[in-house]
C-alpha cells in the first residue's frame, strides 16, 4: 500500500492564482481531512470528508473548496492565493473519525504564496 | 468545548536522559487520546493511542504515556533520550460522540531537542 500521497511536494504561486493540491489513499478509508501547520499554531483543519460526496468545513475554510467524488481521492482548491495561505499542508484519512481509529498521514505540501 | 493544552513549545533534554512531553485535555466525558510524532520534513505519525483498556500505554521506539483521569493528563515519556527522538510531537483528543462534527482537538505540540 502507498498510504497517503500528496502532490506536488513543494508549490510557490502569486497572489491571485489558483492550484489544487491533490491526496490519494488506498486504504479505502472513508474519512479524509485536509490540515494546514504554521509555525505555533499546530494543526487546523480546513475540510473533511466523511464518504464520496459527502463534504464540510472544518475550523478554517475560508479560501479553499473541496469535493469528494471518489473514496479514494479528496482534492484541496484553492481559490485566488493569499499569502495568508502560506503554509504546510497535509492531507489525513482514517477509517473513522471518532473513537480510537488512527489518522494516516500524507508527507506534506510546502505553498509559499508570494 | 473540548481542549488539549502542551506545556513547553520547546522541550531540550541531553541524550540519555529522561523525556517527559506534558499534555492535559478538557473533557466532559472520557476521551480517546493519542501522540503523534513529526520527524523534520514529514508527516505525522502515531506513537501510541490510549483505548481506554489499560492507563499507561506503550508506544513505537520506547515512548509510553499514563492516562490519569483525576489529573486529566496523558503525558508521554521515555526513560532514556536518543538523538533519534529530535522531532516535534503532538497531543490529541479524539470526539467520542458523533455529534462533534468530527474534529480531532489538537495541542500546538511540543519540538523536542536532543542535546549531545
Amino acid at each position: 500500500n502507498a498510504g497517503v500521497t500528496q502532490t506536488p511536494k513543494f508549490q510557490v504561486l502569486k497572489t491571485g492564482q489558483s492550484m489544487t493540491l491533490q491526496c490519494a489513499q488506498d486504504m479505502n478509508h472513508e474519512y479524509m481531512s485536509w490540515y494546514r501547520q504554521d509555525p505555533g499554531m499546530g494543526l487546523r483543519l480546513i475540510h473533511y470528508s466523511v464518504g464520496a460526496g459527502i463534504t464540510d468545513q472544518g475550523e478554517v475554510p475560508n479560501g479553499y473548496n473541496v469535493s469528494r467524488s471518489t473514496t479514494e481521492d479528496f482534492p484541496l482548491r484553492l481559490l485566488s492565493a493569499a499569502p495568508s495561505q502560506t503554509s504546510v499542508y497535509f492531507c489525513a484519512s482514517s477509517y473513522s473519525p471518532i473513537r480510537n481509529y488512527e489518522q494516516y498521514f500524507g508527507p506534506g505540501t510546502r505553498l509559499t504564496v508570494t | 468545548a473540548q481542549s488539549v493544552t502542551q506545556l513547553g513549545s520547546h522541550v531540550s533534554v541531553s541524550e540519555g536522559a529522561l523525556v517527559l512531553l506534558r499534555c492535559n485535555y478538557s473533557s466532559s466525558v472520557p476521551p480517546y487520546l493519542f501522540w503523534y510524532v513529526q520527524y523534520p520534513n514529514q508527516g505525522l505519525q502515531l506513537l501510541l493511542k490510549y483505548t481506554s483498556a489499560a492507563t499507561l500505554v506503550k508506544g513505537i521506539n520506547g515512548f509510553e504515556a499514563e492516562f490519569k483521569k483525576s489529573e486529566t493528563s496523558f503525558h508521554l515519556t521515555k526513560p532514556s533520550a536518543h538523538m533519534s527522538d529530535a522531532a516535534e510531537y503532538f497531543c490529541a483528543v479524539s470526539p467520542s460522540r458523533m455529534d462533534s462534527n468530527y474534529q480531532l482537538i489538537w495541542g500546538a505540540g511540543t519540538k523536542l531537542i536532543i542535546k549531545p
